[in-house]
């Protein structure tokens, strides 16, 4: 049974950048036939794809957010993680880490870890 | 970006009865569509992929109908434990996009 766990701040300042790790057990991020992914749920906006990475270190992000943000994939540690930089209150949200199908779907996702972005 | 745009928003009803869910994209996603259920303070939940396939584990009570812009899910006779939101999502198109919702409640 695959588990993610996310850990970083929960709060932080506006203009900051936002850094969530995820961990991973009960599988391997190295395998070709998923890929390890961020999506948000505020209140404003629902549900949000942030981004992707595959094991090959291809990505795509969103392009409402591709500017801000950044993912990568720590095979050795089996943890992927999130930055997202000059954050304001819009990025307020609950953060989860998932594992998508290569077809788009997700089977497995983290608790989420509630982000506020406040002074 | 593909928009997905659920109905109701609200949909109640008793414990026994049926209820139908629908979901519409602005484009054609072929089958692409996925059905996640979310209660409170949980993540949400993979039920349908492919428009029609159960995942592991989604009861025989949840069916997935449609393809191009309109979906339905279908749940024949709701148990306690169904009251939740349903989101659908599509897959065909990045950005990956989800629909607002639709809450199930107790009538």
């Amino acid at each position: 049974q695959v588990q993610l766990q996310e850990s970083g701040p929960g709060l932080v300042k506006p203009s900051q950048t936002l850094s969530l790790t995820c961990n991973v057990s009960g599988g391997s991020i190295s395998s070709g036939y998923y890929s390890w992914t961020w999506i948000r749920q505020s209140a404003g906006k629902g549900l949000e794809w942030i981004g992707r990475m595959y094991p090959s270190g291809r990505s795509n992000y969103n392009p409402s957010l591709e500017s801000r943000v950044t993912i990568s994939l720590d095979t050795s540690k089996n943890q992927f993680s999130l930055k997202m930089s000059s954050v304001t209150a819009a990025d307020t949200a609950v953060y989860y880490c998932v594992r998508e199908q290569w077809l788009g779907y997700v089977d497995y996702w983290g608790q989420g870890t509630l982000v506020t972005v406040s002074s | 970006e593909i928009l997905m745009t659920q109905s109701p928003a609200t949909l109640s009803a008793s414990p026994g009865e049926r209820a139908t869910l629908s979901c519409r994209a602005s484009q054609s996603i072929n089958s692409n569509l996925a059905w996640y259920q979310q209660k409170p303070g949980q993540a949400p939940w993979l039920l349908i992929y492919g428009a029609s396939t159960r995942a592991t584990n989604t009861p025989a009570r949840f069916s997935g109908s449609g393809s191009g812009t309109e979906f339905t899910l279908t749940i024949s006779s709701l148990q306690s434990e169904d009251f939740a939101v349903y989101y659908c999502q599509q897959y065909n198109n990045w950005p990956l996009t989800f629909g607002g919702g639709t809450k199930v409640e107790i009538k």
